[in-house]
């Protein structure tokens, strides 16, 4: 089953950008819906968004929409999820996730990429 | 959006003991709801699918129950391993969501 490897960590200001990626091990994510879940310090995961690697058809939780960018590269077998302007509020563990359908169960995690904004 | 609730928040057990999980839906999810669990450091876990359906490798001592609005995780004696936060999520409606948690602690 592919494995879903996140890039490091990332320190960053408020204002700044920043594209954290999700990349497929084992397995090629082209024919997989990727989502994206964010879990605040001791708070509950919440679901962001989820693209279709093949076609790159992507979707967002209201909650996000226009907060973040998800998009993908297949012929790197990676997904991403970008911010144009950081806010304090964006620290938190954000999670890749291999879903079965766009509006599907996480059956595939990734480890985790911690984003921290502090100025 | 659909608010899942969970009950307790926290639950302290002893090993081998039953643990009884809770998660109320604001509205019918039907039967599409999942458990998780999440130990400290790590990512969640898939455990269980549409109800009662248990994911690859899961052992047979958690199950799940409910329909509709109400719905429950059991583990039947509880391992060491076991103790964790468990999250429900739904995939009825957009967005899915997840219940906060409950935290299943050694007592």
């Amino acid at each position: 089953e592919v494995q879903l490897v996140q890039s490091g960590a990332e320190v960053k200001k408020p204002g700044e950008s920043l594209k954290i990626a999700c990349q497929g091990s084992g397995d090629t994510i082209s024919n997989s819906w990727i989502g994206w879940v964010r879990q605040m310090p001791g708070k509950g995961p919440e679901w962001m968004g989820v693209i279709y690697v093949g076609d790159l058809d992507s979707r967002y939780s209201p909650s996000f929409q226009g907060q973040v960018t998800i998009s993908a590269d297949k012929s790197i077998n990676t997904a991403y999820l970008q911010w144009s302007s950081l806010k304090a509020s964006d620290t938190a563990i954000y999670y890749c996730t291999r879903q079965d359908y766009s509006q599907g169960y996480m059956h595939v995690w990734g480890n985790g990429t911690t984003v921290t904004v502090s100025s | 959006e659909i608010v899942l609730t969970q009950s307790p928040a926290t639950l302290s057990l002893s090993p081998g003991e039953r643990a009884t999980l809770s998660c109320r839906a604001s509205q019918s999810v039907i039967k599409y709801l999942a458990w998780y669990q999440q130990k400290p450091g790590q990512a969640p876990r898939l455990l269980i699918s549409d109800t009662s359906n248990r994911a690859t490798g899961i052992p047979a001592r958690f199950s799940g129950s409910g329909s509709g609005t109400d719905f429950t995780l059991t583990i039947s004696s509880l391992e060491p391993e076991d103790f964790a936060v468990y999250y429900c999520q739904h995939r009825t409606t957009w967005p899915m969501t997840f219940g906060q948690g409950t935290n299943v602690e050694i007592k």
